[in-house]
């Protein structure tokens, strides 16, 4: 089984509507990330958190939400999808910062497409 | 300007050959960089990391970083096909509470 795991793998919806995209984890890392990805742009990191009461904004948090359910849960919400939010979603874990900043480990990635 | 940049490429390299692809960024007080690979269709994986001005050496990859400059680069010696893949340079700074910002990649392909 992956370390990090996303559902839903791929996902089409609607203009307008909420959709959640859960990240866990089993690495035991206290610190997640999500990130999209677009063609040509590489990865923006959305939201970012380094514990359970630690949530932070990365380069391109408007329109989205997050929420740390617990240590090996973090879950990315639009809620009023549009279509330029149609991206590879990336989910990915971290055990320390700064100095020792340590690898990201990355979950397989969700597909989402707004039509 | 963007934090992180790098050019999109395709950079394309003949087997057996080196590949340089290049990396600069804004932010002066950035302490720790690395490389990705990634893959279509994957996501992305670490293969180098470097802290301290100067090269690191990891088998056929060599990381160069220059802060002065605000410039690091991933040498791919020998390349080899299964080199091709698109490589994402990122950042972080010194505090424990830094982000890790990535560049645009840079796609590179290696011909036979």
């Amino acid at each position: 089984d992956a370390d990090v795991t996303q559902t839903p793998r791929n996902r089409i919806t609607k203009t307008g509507k909420r959709i959640m995209l859960e990240c866990s984890q089993t690495k035991g890392h206290d610190r997640m990330y999500w990130y999209r990805q677009d063609p040509g742009l590489g990865l923006r990191l959305i939201y970012y958190s380094f514990d359970v009461k630690d949530i932070n904004k990365g380069e391109i948090s408007d329109g989205y939400s997050v929420s740390r359910q617990a240590q090996a849960k973090f879950s990315l919400s639009l809620e009023s999808a549009i279509p330029n939010q149609t991206a590879l979603y990336f989910c990915a874990t971290s055990d320390t910062g700064g100095r020792d900043t340590g690898e990201l480990f990355f979950g397989e990635g969700s597909r989402l497409t707004v039509l | 300007q963007k934090e992180v940049e790098q050019n999109s490429g395709p950079l394309s390299v003949p087997e057996g050959a080196i590949a340089s692809l290049n990396c600069t960024y804004s932010d002066r007080g950035s302490q720790s960089f690395f490389w990705y690979r990634q893959y279509s269709g994957k996501s992305p994986e670490l293969i180098m990391f470097i802290y301290s001005n100067g090269d690191k050496e990891d088998g056929r990859f060599t990381a160069q970083l220059n802060k002065a400059s605000q410039y690091v680069s991933l040498l791919i010696r020998d390349s080899q096909p299964s080199d091709s893949a698109t490589y994402l340079c990122a950042v972080a700074g010194y505090s424990s509470a830094s982000k890790i910002i990535f560049g645009s990649g840079t796609r590179l392909s290696i011909r036979p």
